[in-house]
């Protein structure tokens, strides 16, 4: 069946430009997270979304972060008026429910010039 | 604050030997390990996971090896094979909420 997929692969903007990056889960995983990944660091986790409950937004860096799914599946993190210091890996993971194996997508390389 | 540390950026190992990748956290409240591998260009996958309440979980030629009162985490490859060369991460959870991941490893096996 088909993993994870983000969308674009690639993105490279304007300091000061808003960015939208796409997250399609695995068809029927509750859970969703996403991370990034800036150069010479770990994986940082961000926001992570269950079911319907409320999302764990307790990662997200700064107020110009924000990210929401919609019906339960596909997820859009948003980063408004993108800073130099945005540049870097975004991974987006789904699983069945919290405690399972998570399934990571390609990631999106963000770069903020 | 990085709670889970791989002190180890790189690793070489001839083929055939075995690999030691090591994981310190400092969290005594994390109850579940993962290690995750990556190679360039894609995400990180699964590879192996274990349990507080267990200290050893082995898998084919890939081991997971947990002692609570160090704190540390290690992953055993053997024998080792040149596709094995990756980023290894390993990752801490309390209840699978957030994960938190360390810096990574980067594997590279010798033919």
């Amino acid at each position: 069946g088909a993993g994870v997929s983000q969308s674009p692969s690639n993105k490279v903007t304007e300091k000061g430009k808003d960015v939208e990056l796409r997250c399609d889960p695995i068809s029927g995983h509750t859970a969703l997270y996403w991370y990034r990944q800036s150069l010479g660091q770990g994986l940082e986790f961000l926001i992570y979304f269950q079911g319907n409950s409320a999302p764990d937004k307790s990662g997200l860096p700064s107020d110009r972060f924000s990210a929401e799914r919609t019906g339960g599946s596909v997820s859009t993190l948003t980063i408004q008026r993108t800073q130099q210091e945005d540049s870097a890996v975004y991974l987006c993971a789904s699983s069945h429910d919290m405690r399972n194996t998570q399934y990571f997508g390609p990631g999106t390389r963000l770069t903020v010039l | 604050d990085q709670q889970v540390k791989q002190n180890s950026p790189s690793l070489s190992v001839q083929e055939g030997r075995i690999s030691i990748l090591n994981c310190d956290y400092t969290n005594s409240m994390f109850d579940y390990f993962l290690w995750y591998k990556k190679y360039p260009a894609e995400g990180p996958t699964f590879l192996i996971s274990i349990s507080s309440i267990k200290d050893k979980n082995e898998d084919g030629r890939f081991t997971v090896f947990l002692n609570k009162s160090a704190k540390h985490l290690s992953l055993h490859i053997v024998p080792s094979q040149p596709g094995d060369s990756a980023v290894y991460f390993c990752a801490a959870s309390i209840t699978g909420n957030q994960f938190y991941f360390g810096t990574g490893t980067s594997l590279t096996v010798i033919p």
